[in-house]
């Protein structure tokens, strides 16, 4: 079936780096956007990154533009999240979402068990 | 950015009512609205894709209607499986905006 699984998630100090993978199963990974979302404790979701099949196109919410970087190995299904520069903001389960994209339109399913990061000191 | 706005924040309903939740985008984005269910302490889940499209195995009592600006997600017969948060979000532009989300409650 279907899966997405998420890891590298922890504890970090305001400033550290942390990275983020998610290893896909059961379907054709590389044929795939595949994005990042995240959701702070008792918060909403927020979509933070995403990118496509050949990575030739990435994109990222202006929160964390400059700081995070989204990229996939094909080969290997995996997908990262490179952060960098941590706030306490960024707190959160991070999510790896796989991307259906049809006639312009987009929507996400599945997505894993998410992540979680903790930036404190 | 698309902001989305969802109505109510949270409602208390009990088993075998109809329950509607309003989501409202403040610009068009046609049909490209998508509706999530979540759990506590698990992932979302996709519950209605385009506005109105029912994805295999969600139960026939989900349905999503609207376009242009205005949405709304029914529930035609609450079940006790269905107490949960329920989060629209617009699949129209990046960068990809949820609504903040309705927590359905038992009464």
């Amino acid at each position: 079936q279907v899966q997405l699984v998420e890891s590298g998630g922890g504890l970090v100090k305001p400033g550290g780096s942390l990275r983020l993978s998610c290893a896909a199963s059961g379907f054709t990974f590389s044929d795939y956007f595949m994005n990042w979302i995240r959701q702070a404790p008792g918060k909403g979701l927020e979509w933070v990154s995403d990118i496509n099949s050949f990575s030739s196109y990435t994109n990222y919410a202006d929160s964390v533009k400059g700081r995070f970087i989204i990229s996939r190995d094909n080969a290997k299904n995996l997908l990262y999240l490179q952060m960098t520069s941590l706030r306490a903001e960024d707190t959160a389960v991070y999510y790896c979402a796989r991307d259906l994209r049809l006639s312009g339109q987009n929507w996400f399913d599945p997505w894993g068990q998410g992540t979680l990061v903790i930036v404190s000191s | 950015d698309i902001q989305m706005t969802q109505s109510p924040s949270s409602l208390s309903a009990s088993v075998g009512d109809r329950v509607t939740i309003t989501c409202r985008a403040s610009q068009s984005i046609s049909y490209y609205l998508n509706w999530y269910q979540q759990k506590p302490g698990k992932a979302p889940r996709l519950l209605i894709s385009a506005g109105s499209g029912l994805p295999g195995g969600v139960p026939a009592r989900f349905s999503g209607r609207g376009s242009g600006t205005d949405f709304t997600l029914t529930i035609s017969s609450l079940q006790p499986d269905d107490f949960a948060t329920y989060y629209c979000q617009q699949g129209y532009s990046s960068p990809w905006t949820f609504g903040q989300g309705t927590k359905v409650e038992i009464k």
